[in-house]
């Protein structure tokens, strides 16, 4: 069975700081997706990166990026010069690919942005 | 173009009482979702609907909890009677294609069985 663990609960870092949300999980299959989801205070929860098992490459968008390390099964996520709006639910996620369409999440990380 | 739509989006019901959460996905998306997260846990797969179809109801926890979608446009999930560990939070996600990599989520209903 496929499973995500995030370590850090809860996490405050003051803006314009970088901060780095954990995440690894376990899997036998050789190739998934990953993802890191946001949901903000009674907001919808959205994608914010995506990343192929496949691709060595680490995956990037605008300040957020991530730290793929297959052999080690870990999947960061690093957000740069953080903002105010970054305040959120961070969900880490999974994804086997063509076997089933299910999302399996981590537990999330609550991180705060302080003013 | 609107996203998930879900409501209500707070629930307080007692113990034993009936609720029935809806959710509206995105307007063509023919796969529908639910998960839920209950409290300090991890959000979990309930069930995917292709139109009207229940594709995997693996995730259903027991006979209490009832989804629907027909005409495959909004779909429903009741749940009947309530116990105090359905307590959580709901999500609905839709998406255009199966295996599609970006689901769409809604903001949730909050359901406090009480």
């Amino acid at each position: 069975a496929q499973t995500v663990t995030q370590s850090q609960p809860e996490m405050s870092v003051q803006e314009a700081e970088t901060v780095t949300l954990s995440c690894t999980y376990d899997t036998s299959e050789s190739n998934y997706y990953l993802f890191w989801y946001k949901q903000p205070p009674s907001r919808q929860m959205i994608l914010v990166i995506r990343q192929e098992a496949y691709k060595q490459q680490n995956a990037t968008e605008n300040r957020f990026s991530v730290n793929f390390q297959k052999a080690a099964k870990s999947f960061s996520l690093k957000i740069s010069d953080s903002q105010l709006g970054d305040t959120a639910m961070y969900f880490c996620a999974f994804m086997r690919v063509n076997r089933d369409d299910k999302i399996i999440f981590g537990k999330g990380t609550r991180l705060h942005i302080l003013p | 173009e609107a996203g998930v739509t879900q409501f209500p989006s707070h629930s307080v019901i007692e113990k034993g009482q009936t609720v029935t959460l809806r959710c509206d996905p995105i307007s063509g998306h023919d796969n529908l979702y639910w998960y839920r997260r209950v409290m300090g846990k991890e959000i979990k797969f309930l069930l995917h609907f292709v139109k009207e179809s229940k594709q995997d109801e693996s995730g259903m926890p027991n006979n209490r909890f009832l989804a629907e979608r027909t005409g495959g446009t909004y779909s429903t999930l009741k749940v009947q009677p309530a116990e105090l560990e359905d307590s959580g939070v709901y999500f609905c996600a839709s998406s255009l294609r199966v295996m599609n990599t970006e689901a769409f989520f809604g903001q949730g209903t909050r359901l406090t069985v009480v």
